[in-house]
This record gives C-alpha cells, sequence and structure tokens, in this order.
C-alpha cells in the first residue's frame, strides 16, 4: 500500500483551464502539505492543513484552493491554469504539525503539471 | 525570506570516491534534514539531526549538525551508482512551521 499516494501523476492542459489533484494518506498522520517543485528543483511550501484547517498559506495566488475532506485527503484546486503553473505538485504528510517526533515528512510522487 | 543555501549545486564523481555537501543558513535551526530525491519520486528522509554537534550515522551516510545552529553537512561514502539523485537539506523555520527546503545538490555518479 502506497502511503501517500497523487493523482494523476501526469496533467497536460491548456492555459485558462481548472483542473484538481487529489491526494491521499493512509498513515494516519494529522498534517498534509502542498508542495511546488519548479524546473530548477526548488521545492516551495504552498500549503499547510492540520486536522483539516489550514495552518498556513503561504504567498501562493487565490486561483490555488486546497480542499481536505477528511485528514486523509488534501486536494488542490487550480482555477485559470497560466504557464507558470508547469511544475511538478508534491503532496506530503506528517504525524504533527510542522515536524513531529522524527521531522520526517513523507511525500508523495508528484503530479507534474504541463500548462500549454 | 526564508533561505537555506545548499553547496555545491552539482557534483559528478567517480564511483567509489566520497561525497561531501552542505547547508548553511542565515538564521538558527533548532533541527537539520537530509532528504534525498529519485528521479521521477517525491523526497525521502535520510537522516535528521536535533542537536547542535550532532553526528549521526545512516549507513555510508554521516551527517552533522554544527554547533553554531546555523549549518549541516552530508558525507557520503565509497559512493555507488544508485546515490544518484538531488539531496537537500530541510529545517523549519520556526515554531510549528513546515518545513522549508535548501536548492538541492544534485549528484552523478559515474560508474
Amino acid at each position: 500500500d502506497t502511503a501517500v499516494s497523487q493523482t494523476p501523476k501526469y496533467l497536460v492542459t491548456q492555459m485558462g483551464n481548472d483542473k484538481s489533484i487529489k491526494c491521499e494518506q493512509n498513515l494516519g498522520h494529522d498534517t498534509m502539505y502542498w508542495y511546488k517543485q519548479d524546473s530548477k528543483k526548488f521545492l516551495k511550501i504552498m500549503f499547510s492543513y492540520n486536522n483539516k484547517e489550514l495552518i498556513i498559506n503561504e504567498t501562493v495566488p487565490n486561483r490555488f484552493s486546497p480542499k481536505s475532506p477528511d485528514k486523509a485527503h488534501l486536494n488542490l484546486h487550480i482555477n485559470s491554469l497560466e504557464l507558470g503553473d508547469s511544475a511538478v505538485y508534491f503532496c506530503a504528510s506528517s504525524q504533527d504539525v510542522g515536524l513531529g517526533d522524527t521531522g520526517e515528512l513523507f511525500f508523495g510522487e508528484g503530479s507534474r503539471l504541463t500548462v500549454l | 525570506g526564508q533561505q537555506l543555501n545548499q553547496s555545491p549545486q552539482s557534483m559528478f564523481i567517480q564511483e567509489g570516491e566520497d561525497v561531501s555537501m552542505n547547508c548553511t543558513s542565515s538564521s538558527i535551526f533548532n533541527t537539520w534534514l537530509w532528504y534525498k530525491q529519485d528521479p521521477g519520486e517525491g523526497p525521502v528522509l535520510l537522516i535528521a539531526l536535533y542537536k547542535a554537534g550532532e553526528l549521526t550515522s545512516n549507513g555510508r551516510l554521516t551527517a552533522q549538525f554544527g554547533i553554531t545552529r546555523k549549518d549541516s553537512f552530508l558525507n557520503i561514502s565509497a559512493s555507488i551508482p544508485s546515490d544518484v539523485g538531488i539531496y537537500f537539506c530541510a529545517g523549519p523555520w520556526g515554531g510549528n512551521t513546515p518545513l522549508v527546503f535548501g536548492k538541492g545538490t544534485r549528484l552523478s555518479v559515474i560508474a
């Protein structure tokens, strides 16, 4: 069983479209995250959710909206896609807010979004 | 803004060689973490450091938490082809905050 799973793995779409990426974790963790990795491989935090509450929202355009139906799921919805949104989006989870006991984030395999 | 500086940006080494990379910050960190990202995968935790001066090993990997709490290094001994990937340092910027990541060191191993 995959600990953190995201779908789709690849997504190619036109500018202006709306798309969603889904994430599920089966680790029983309380906190989930979305990270964006650009073409230079920089990993940047976008959102953090703890027990279904948004606790961090970095300077991300409001076209991006995380939705968490329960603590095992954190989906990312993106409206009006732009060329600059092309990147790999990683979902992650941790036992506790920020770090927990081990400092370990468990990452999904990533969803590569290409906006044409 | 939050910044962790990693060096070198990339390395090309021969199989069997030892590797050293480091990470510095302008601010104090209470935790240093080293992650590895294989191609097409998400990052995976290699080593976590929680105390200034701490030296921790995980197989051929050794990492140290700098005394000043503003730096950390990662050493890989006797590199093998599967060591190829991007190595990230990471830490919490403060309090209960998500991890911030360095820009990564891309390691290539030539057999």
